[in-house]
């Protein structure tokens, strides 16, 4: 069984266009996360949730926005793509019920997304 | 801010030499530490970590050490195989006092070739 999964694992799509990404855990985690990887494969965060709340948003344009219906999913939609949105998005998560304690992050396969 | 800096790649080796990727942090408060590594067409995967100075992470013949005087959590492996290829990624957590805010800062990662 897949824990961290990721649709589509490909996505091609025209500029200016919308299109969304989605991701599930089945791990039972409270927090979940999305990473972008851009071409030279630099790895950044760009959002946390946790318990459905947002709690990390680092410096992302307003065009990207999670939406977290439930504690298993996190869902990237993206707006009024432009090529700069070309890239890997990974999706991850951990459980974060000690603080301090260490929680591995568990990343899905990633979406690479092409803009056109 | 928080910054990880890696060696340099991409990185070639023959099969059984000595491997070392370079990796030092700048962190305010007491990091965690981890490699990371993504295998072609791949999620990532934790390798190891440290969470605490001179703690050593190892596993599957790869070994860091935490060096807080020298701020250095370097990779090494005595004798690569060719399936160790893959892009290696150092990255550090800082313990935060809210859950979902422990997020990860990576690397620019290092692709690590070994050839036969």
């Amino acid at each position: 069984d897949t824990a961290v999964s990721q649709t589509p694992k490909y996505l091609v799509t025209q500029m200016g266009n919308d299109k969304s990404i989605k991701c599930e855990q089945n791990l039972g985690h409270d927090t979940m996360y999305w990473y972008k990887q851009d071409s030279k494969k630099f790895l950044k965060i760009m959002f946390s949730y946790n318990n459905k709340e947002l709690i990390i948003n680092e410096t992302v344009p307003n065009r990207f926005s999670p939406k977290s219906p439930d504690k298993a999913h996190l869902n990237l939609h993206i707006n009024s793509l432009e090529l700069g949105d070309s890239a890997v998005y990974f999706c991850a998560s951990s459980q974060d019920r000690v603080l301090g304690s260490y929680n591995e992050q568990f990343f899905g396969p990633g979406t690479r997304l092409t803009v056109l | 801010g928080d910054s990880v800096t890696q060696m340099e790649g991409p990185v070639t080796l023959s099969e059984e030499a000595f491997l070392t990727i370079n990796c030092t942090y700048t962190a305010t408060g007491y990091p965690s530490l981890f490699w990371y590594v993504q295998y072609p067409g791949e999620g990532l995967q934790l390798l190891l970590k440290a969470t605490k100075a001179d703690d050593k992470g190892s596993n599957k013949g790869f070994e860091a050490t935490y060096r807080k005087e020298t701020t250095s959590f370097h990779l090494e492996k005595g004798s690569v195989q060719v399936s160790d290829s893959a892009v290696y990624f150092c990255a550090l957590r800082i313990q935060r006092s809210n859950f979902g805010n422990e997020k990860l800062t990576f690397g620019t990662g290092t692709r690590l070739t070994i050839i036969p």
